[in-house]
């Protein structure tokens, strides 16, 4: 059973903080990760993906991921009220990707 | 830009009704997959698709099928309603190997 682990949360930040997102996966031979973010009653979107070890960067988002220690984790600087969501991680296996159960993410201003 | 598209938003129902969740997408995908969220217990797959005329049971089929005549169209079906199924319906498209791209999802209540 492939699974993919994220702490439920909520975590609450202060506007302006770095808000630190974690997902630890079981399958060592997983290649490629995605973030997704899903806003309140709305479909998840995807906002990052990361295949190779080391940190990706896009904007105020940055995706890191260790396969030896099989964590991917998604950096939010400067974290604004808008950024409120869960957060998904998902690993692909085969053809179906699994998810994990997201993390709310809150962000006080 | 990728598009996937469902049927309705919100949709209401009553115990024993049977009810069709259409999914559009227009990128041409080959894979497509329904899934239901609930709350505290995630993403769910129900059913997913490879190919026209193919499905593959997912983690909870059970009171659902599915159909696929055409490769840009998957449609859930749930031959009699229970309130059980009262649930967040997400369809969701990718072409082989890369990320998949949601519907906005139906909010399906079963009186």
């Amino acid at each position: 059973q492939k699974e993919v682990e994220q702490n439920s949360g909520p975590l609450s930040v202060p506007e302006g903080a770095i808000a630190s997102l974690n997902c630890t996966y079981s399958d060592r031979g997983s290649q490629s990760f995605f973030w997704y973010r899903q806003y309140s009653g709305k479909s998840p979107e995807l906002i990052m993906s990361i295949y190779s070890n080391g940190d990706k960067e896009d904007g105020r988002f940055t995706a890191q991921l260790n396969k030896a220690s099989q964590y991917v984790s998604l950096l939010i600087r400067d974290s604004q009220p808008s950024d409120s969501a869960t957060y998904l991680c998902a690993v692909p296996y085969g053809q179906n990707f699994v998810f994990g159960p997201g993390t709310r993410l809150s962000v006080l201003p | 830009d990728v598009k996937v598209t469902q049927s309705s938003r919100y949709l209401v129902k009553r115990t024993g009704e049977k009810v069709f969740l259409e999914c559009v997408q227009d990128m041409d995908h080959e894979n497509m997959f329904w899934y239901r969220q609930d709350p505290g217990l995630g993403l769910r797959l129900i059913y997913f698709s490879y190919d026209v005329k193919m499905k593959e049971k997912g983690d909870i089929p059970e009171g659902y099928s599915v159909s696929r005549e055409k490769k840009e169209r998957f449609s859930l079906i749930l031959e009699s309603a229970s309130t059980n199924q009262t649930s967040m319906y997400l369809c969701a498209s990718n072409p082989e190997g890369e990320t998949q791209y949601f519907g906005p999802g139906t909010r399906l209540l079963v009186l």
